[in-house]
């Protein structure tokens, strides 16, 4: 069964810098997809990226950007320039198929 | 594309009655997906339908949760003799059918048993 792992629960940093959130997935698949997601406080869970595993190419949406290492099962989600409306639970997903398997999230706050 | 949306936002209800939520996907996704969160946890799958067809039913969901989705449009949820570790964020997504697309949210229904 495919398992997704953030070990993060929580993290802060400060307007403009950068942050990494962490995720590990365990999966016997070898084509499948990574994601993440970002829920805001009392809204509605949006697509930040996404990954494809036959494609070594990182991928890159803006400001946001990701390390994917397929043989290590690592896929975190850099955050550069980090702005106040950053501040969201930040969920990786995993899907080899129809289904999509969630991590537990990790919280991040943006300070002022 | 006016996103996926959910009725009720929320329900309070009191332990042992019946509860329905409705789901109205993103109208040319014939994906459908309801899924279950909560509080520190991330979302949790219950049930996947293909246009009408419901194609799988996780563990999770006991006897007391159906789902449909007649003619492959809205799709019910319902909860019947509801207990309090029923409480929890009811969250409907969808998606067109085709290879891993991006799942899209509603903003959920929060379930509250007393």
């Amino acid at each position: 069964a495919q398992t997704v792992t953030q070990s993060q629960p929580e993290m802060s940093v400060q307007e403009a810098e950068t942050v990494t959130l962490s995720c590990t997935y365990d999966t016997s698949e070898s084509n499948y997809y990574l994601f993440w997601y970002k829920q805001p406080p009392s809204r509605q869970m949006i697509l930040v990226i996404r990954q494809e595993a036959y494609k070594q190419q990182n991928a890159t949406e803006n400001r946001f950007s990701v390390n994917f290492q397929k043989a290590a099962k690592s896929f975190s989600l850099k955050i550069s320039d980090s702005q106040l409306g950053d501040t969201a639970m930040y969920f990786c997903a995993f899907s080899a198929t129809y289904k999509y398997i969630f991590g537990t999230g990790t919280r991040l706050k943006v300070l002022a | 594309d006016t996103g996926v949306s959910q009725d009720p936002r929320h329900k309070i209800t009191k332990r042992g009655q019946n509860v329905t939520f409705r789901c109205d996907p993103i109208s040319e996704h014939n994906r459908l997906y309801w899924y279950r969160q909560t509080l520190g946890q991330g979302p949790e799958f219950l049930t996947y339908f293909q246009n009408e067809a419901q194609l799988e039913k996780s563990r999770l969901l006991s006897d007391r949760f159906s789902a449909e989705r007649p003619k492959g449009s809205f799709s019910t949820l319902e909860i019947q003799r509801t207990e309090q570790g029923d409480s929890a964020m009811y969250l409907c997504a969808s998606s067109i059918d085709e290879g891993n697309s991006p799942l899209h949210f509603g903003n959920g229904t929060r379930l509250t048993v007393t």
